[in-house]
């Protein structure tokens, strides 16, 4: 079945530095993945949406200039999280649409960011 | 009001019983719901589709109710295994887009 994986797991970090998280689809192509943050207790709220080849969809209230996304080939997407403060701890989670017949949206395993 | 809203529980249940999840959801048009379930700090795992005449796997019956927007989820003869967090999603329209997930119902078997 389709898998999608991400990393790293952890990852601990200073203030004011950089992360970047991967995402890659394992054994089929994803022109959207689709990037949630849970914060403790909370719902996955969504992100943005990576599109392959163009510019990444955010919702509101995430800003788009903190959390660059890039989808440069069909089976990767970065997040970075730039300048990163203690609020942006929290677990980042990846997902994208299996192939066409399955109809499951599948998970990375997620990355666990803390911010010291 | 949230779009999807589930109990967070937690629900506490003994081996054995029967336990019953419900989650509302607000938009009128969504067109395709799902229970996920998720460990602790791990990624969420599809548990099953939630099927318009209503759908069963094994242990777990999940139902959908379009005229009070509402999905449920049985779980029959618990087992410890079971303990997780449940969460519904639903996808607001049609096609391959993003799920908005519900945060939640906590599910403790104990022995």
């Amino acid at each position: 079945g389709a898998v999608v994986s991400q990393h790293p797991s952890r990852v601990i970090c200073k203030s004011g530095t950089s992360v970047k998280i991967e995402c890659r689809s394992l054994d089929f192509q994803a022109t959207t993945m689709f990037w949630y943050r849970q914060f403790p207790k909370q719902s996955l709220m969504l992100m943005a949406t990576s599109n392959e080849g163009s510019k990444a969809t955010y919702e509101q209230g995430v800003e788009k200039d903190k959390f660059l996304i890039n989808h440069a080939s069909l089976t990767l997407s970065t997040l970075t999280v730039t300048s990163a403060h203690p609020e942006d701890s929290s677990f980042y989670i990846c997902s994208a649409w299996g192939l066409e017949n399955t109809g499951e949206l599948f998970f990375g395993e997620g990355s666990r960011l803390t911010v010291l | 009001r949230k779009e999807v809203e589930q109990d967070p529980g937690p629900f506490n249940v003994p081996e054995g019983a029967t336990v019953a999840f419900n989650c509302t959801y607000s938009n009128s048009a969504s067109q395709s719901f799902f229970w996920y379930r998720q460990d602790c700090r791990k990624e969420p795992k599809l548990l099953m589709s939630v099927y318009s005449s209503g759908n069963e796997d094994g242990r777990f019956t999940a139902q959908l109710n379009r005229a009070s927007q509402y999905i449920s989820l049985l779980i029959r003869d618990s087992k410890l295994s079971d303990s997780a967090t449940y969460l519904c999603a639903v996808n607001k329209g049609a096609g391959r887009r993003a799920l908005t997930f519900g945060s939640g119902t906590r599910l403790q078997v104990q022995p």
